[in-house]
């Protein structure tokens, strides 16, 4: 069974400050979500990376997939209150399910 | 419809009462998940469903719990003999098919058990 394992769990920072957010697994991924779940809402689409290697970029937001698919990264540049949020990395199995990581809170101070 | 919606967004029940929850996804949607949240955790996989088939179920933590999509649009997820440790929020989300994409969750049921 593929897992997910995310780091940090916690994260609490001060506005302009800059962070990474780590997704691994054991199991290569044929494809890597990202998503961003902020209070009593469900969680919202970011990013999906497919190629090793893959750079993506959305605003302050970048994130990576490693060269041989098994682990991917979420970097915030200089992280504004409105980032706040759980972040949460999911990959298909081979079963068609589709499995989540714990997730990392983030909390941004102004 | 426009958006996943779930219903009862809250529900309040006694232990040892049967629960059921319902998921209407995006209509054009083929695939419909549901997961199991704990508070600041990420979602956990329950079942799903493509169409009206159910390939995988794995993530039921037990048999009290059953899914249905029985014509492969609305579903429900009835939880029998409710004990405490059911209480959490339960989310739905409905895709366009099997490893295409992006997941469209709905606002979640949250249930508790007394």
């Amino acid at each position: 069974t593929q897992l997910l394992e995310q780091s940090p769990q916690f994260l609490s920072i001060q506005e302009g400050e800059n962070l990474t957010v780590y997704c691994n697994s054991s199991s290569v991924f044929s494809s890597l979500q990202w998503y961003r779940q902020e209070p009593g809402e469900g969680p919202v689409l970011l990013v999906t990376v497919v190629t090793g290697g893959e750079v993506k970029k959305l605003k302050r937001l970048t994130f990576q997939f490693g060269d041989a698919r098994k682990d991917s990264s979420l970097h915030i540049t200089a992280a504004q209150p409105g980032d706040t949020g759980l972040y949460l990395c999911a990959s298909s199995s081979n079963t068609g399910k589709l499995i989540f990581g714990q997730g990392t809170t983030l909390q941004v101070k102004p | 419809g426009a958006g996943v919606s779930q219903s009862p967004r809250y529900k309040v029940t006694k232990r040892g009462q049967d629960v059921t929850l319902r998921c209407d996804p995006i209509s054009s949607h083929a695939t419909l998940y549901w997961y199991q949240q704990a508070l600041g955790q990420g979602p956990e996989f329950l079942t799903y469903f493509n169409y009206e088939a159910q390939p995988d179920k794995s993530g039921l933590p037990s048999d009290r719990f059953s899914a249905e999509r029985p014509e492969g649009s609305i579903s429900t997820l009835t939880i029998q003999r409710t004990e405490q440790r059911d209480s959490a929020m339960y989310r739905c989300a409905s895709s366009l098919g099997l490893y295409t994409g992006e997941l469209f969750f709905g606002e979640g049921s949250r249930l508790t058990v007394l």
